[in-house]
């Protein structure tokens, strides 16, 4: 089983402010990390997948950065919209990708 | 294209009752995944079918959960004897195949209440 956690488990922020938010996962063992966001009543929708040890990925107003050898990934929103209000969830998978650990989340909400 | 579609999205049951989950995948995938997200935790995986297989089914809680793909398809969740501690969404996911860096593409979820 692998431990994956994400901070905070909750946010408020105001539209047009930035934020980031946590996840943290066992160094060791690593193989990939996918992040997610998931808005009520729809299915998660995949933003990256991240695999590099130091690599960035930018979707719009969202990115991501990933330290493999300190075990974290940082997701970024810039100029929050409150369209950004959704929970995201990082996932580690096994070596097979058989099985994605999650996080438990961190919910986002953009306040108009 | 269509995506991974589940029904029914919600589901009350009483306790002791059998219930049914069911998954559609996006047409191609050969692998279908299955994971329950209870409150305030992250999804948790149940079972992970390559085709018509249950090649993983170490997420599977306890004998009262099991899961068939018969086709290599649709797949079908099954509960028996419903607990109330069964209650939380069960998300169901496919893939093209099975690597650490493969996008699982994930259906909305359905809610079972077990009351």
């Amino acid at each position: 089983i692998l431990n994956v956690e994400q901070s905070p488990q909750s946010l408020h922020v105001q539209e047009g402010d930035s934020t980031n938010f946590t996840c943290s996962f066992p160094s060791s063992n690593f193989y990939a990390l996918h992040w997610y966001r998931w808005e009520t009543a729809k299915s998660p929708e995949a933003l990256f997948v991240m695999t590099l040890n130091g690599d960035e990925k930018k979707k719009g107003r969202i990115s991501a950065t990933l330290n493999t050898k300190e075990g974290y990934s940082y997701l970024y929103i810039k100029g929050s919209q409150p369209e950004d209000s959704a929970t995201y969830l990082c996932a580690s998978p096994t070596n097979t990708g058989n099985q994605f650990y999650f996080g438990t989340g961190t919910s986002l909400t953009v306040i108009p | 294209g269509a995506g991974v579609s589940q029904t029914p999205s919600n589901k009350v049951t009483e306790k002791g009752k059998y219930v049914e989950l069911r998954c559609d995948p996006i047409s191609g995938h050969t692998a279908l995944y299955w994971y329950r997200q209870s409150l305030g935790q992250g999804p948790e995986f149940l079972i992970y079918f390559q085709g018509t297989g249950a090649a993983d089914d170490s997420g599977l809680p306890n004998d009262r959960f099991f899961a068939v793909r018969p086709e290599g398809s649709v797949s079908t969740l099954k509960i028996q004897r419903t607990e109330r501690g069964d209650s939380a969404v069960y998300l169901c996911a496919s893939s093209l195949w099975s690597t650490p860096t493969t996008e699982q593409f994930f259906g909305p979820g359905t809610r079972l209440t077990v009351l």
